[in-house]
């Protein structure tokens, strides 16, 4: 059974950092690609990022272009994202989600999701 | 890159249909078959209900079924179920390696 749990979110001020982390079980984790997606408090869903399964390849969303990381450690089946330069309208539930495959075309299709870790940008 | 175009509720009777519809435009939704549709209930993760425009995973109820013409994506639901009641969200790809979800759809079960 494919299992995502993400951890590190909490209360960060204006222009802090923040790392967030994705343990998966379940599955090969090199062999599928990653994301993050999020969902502020009360809106709708945003897709944040994506890695290759490999992690050569990395995509952001314009909103976190410049500020966000993604990473991955395959030895530890573990996904990362590296927030710096938060804002307010950073402030979200954070989900992992597995891609369909290894591919372009299926990166955006968001097979298995994690519970979600919130993410606080207030002073 | 703007979110695609959901109602922002629809409603139904037990047993009966409703469609979801996700408007894009040439660079997402209507320029490649890869949407999805989720289903979110509150305070719980989305669930992958729809992919590939038409395609459903294992263990989704066929009741569930996706449709695409031009810039316009469908979700149907037939023979509504009391727990069916949830938030869908489609989402598409929009070039440049991006993804692009819509405001999402609030579905009451009358």
């Amino acid at each position: 059974e494919v299992q995502l749990l993400e951890s590190g979110g909490g209360l960060v001020q204006p222009g802090g950092s923040l790392r967030l982390s994705c343990t998966a079980s379940g599955f090969t984790s090199s062999n599928y690609a990653m994301n993050w997606v999020r969902q502020a408090p009360g809106k709708g869903l945003e897709w944040v990022s994506v890695i290759s399964g490999s992690g050569d390849s990395t995509y952001y969303a314009g909103t976190v272009k410049g500020r966000f990381t993604i990473s991955r450690d395959n030895s530890k089946n573990t996904l990362y994202l590296q927030m710096n330069s938060l804002r307010a309208e950073d402030t979200a539930v954070y989900y992992c989600a597995k891609s369909s495959y290894d591919f372009w075309s299926g990166y955006y299709t968001f097979n298995n999701w994690g519970q979600g870790t919130l993410v606080t940008v207030s002073s | 890159q703007s979110a695609l175009t959901q109602p922002r509720s629809v409603s139904g009777s037990p047993g009966q249909s409703v469609t979801i519809s996700c408007t894009g435009t040439s660079t997402d939704v209507g320029g490649y078959n890869y949407v999805s549709w989720y289903q979110q209930h509150p305070g719980k993760a989305p669930k992958l209900i729809i992919y590939d425009v038409i395609k459903r995973p294992s263990g989704v109820p066929d009741r569930f079924s996706g449709s695409k013409s031009g810039n316009t994506a469908s979700l149907t639901i037939s023979g509504l179920q009391a727990e069916d009641e949830a938030d869908y969200y489609c989402c598409s790809y929009a070039g440049n390696y991006t993804a692009v979800f819509g405001g999402g759809s609030q579905l009451t079960v009358l």
